[in-house]
């Protein structure tokens, strides 16, 4: 059964710090990896996309990783602040052949102290 | 604000009613799907559709029928729901296979069983 999984669950941390979260995937025939984020009651906003062919991608002060080899993805967020707190969640995606669905993780619940 | 729309964004509904959830895409996409969030676990696929044809059901009951009159529209009707239904549903979107299966998600729909 294909599984995803995100430590850690929920990271609180001051305002500027730089910080990593982690997500692994357990089915190597991976298409795609997306990074989402969920505000308190509100849909997804999706914040990076990584091609099975790319390493990593970058928007403003986030940076993700795959690492197919190993099953592991990982978002960096520098420069930490208060509106960063949100749940961050990854996803993943099998087959690039049409529509398929993705496989979440629980997320990760992070707040950004003041 | 997303280019994909859902109606109502709240529903409260007893268990022997019917209803309908409606999701819109103005991004020009050819896939759609459901997924159900609830309470401690992850976002779980539900329903996809590529170019109107249903082309996963992920083992949902009967009691949750979906429609796909066309790429730009997607609807979730109810019927006869229980209690442990409620949660919040969301719907996607994504062009594929040439937008790499980038799925952007809806508001949601927070539904409540009674």
């Amino acid at each position: 059964k294909q599984e995803v999984t995100q430590i850690p669950a929920a990271l609180s941390v001051p305002e500027g710090e730089n910080l990593v979260l982690n997500c692994s995937f357990t089915d190597s025939a991976i298409y795609n990896l997306q990074w989402f984020r969920q505000d308190p009651g509100k849909g997804l906003t999706s914040l990076l996309l990584i091609q099975s062919s790319q390493r990593e991608q970058t928007s403003g002060r986030l940076n993700a990783s795959l690492d197919k080899s190993s099953g592991r993805s990982t978002l960096y967020i520098a420069a930490s602040q208060p509106g960063d707190s949100a749940t961050y969640l990854c996803a993943q995606c099998r087959s690039g052949g049409g529509a398929d669905g993705l496989t979440f993780g629980k997320g990760t619940h992070l707040i950004i102290q003041p | 604000e997303t280019g994909v729309t859902q109606t109502p964004r709240h529903l409260v509904m007893g268990m022997t009613n019917k209803k309908s959830l409606k999701c819109e895409q103005h991004l020009g996409h050819n896939a759609m799907y459901w997924y159900k969030q609830s309470a401690k676990k992850p976002l779980e696929l539900m329903f996809v559709y590529n170019f109107k044809e249903q082309t996963e059901n992920n083992s949902v009951p009967s009691r949750f029928s979906p429609e796909c009159p066309n790429s730009s529209h997607l609807f979730l009707h109810l019927h006869t729901l229980q209690p442990e239904d409620s949660a919040l549903y969301l719907c996607a979107s994504s062009q594929d296979p040439k937008g790499g299966n980038e799925q952007y998600f809806g508001p949601g729909t927070r539904l409540t069983v009674t």
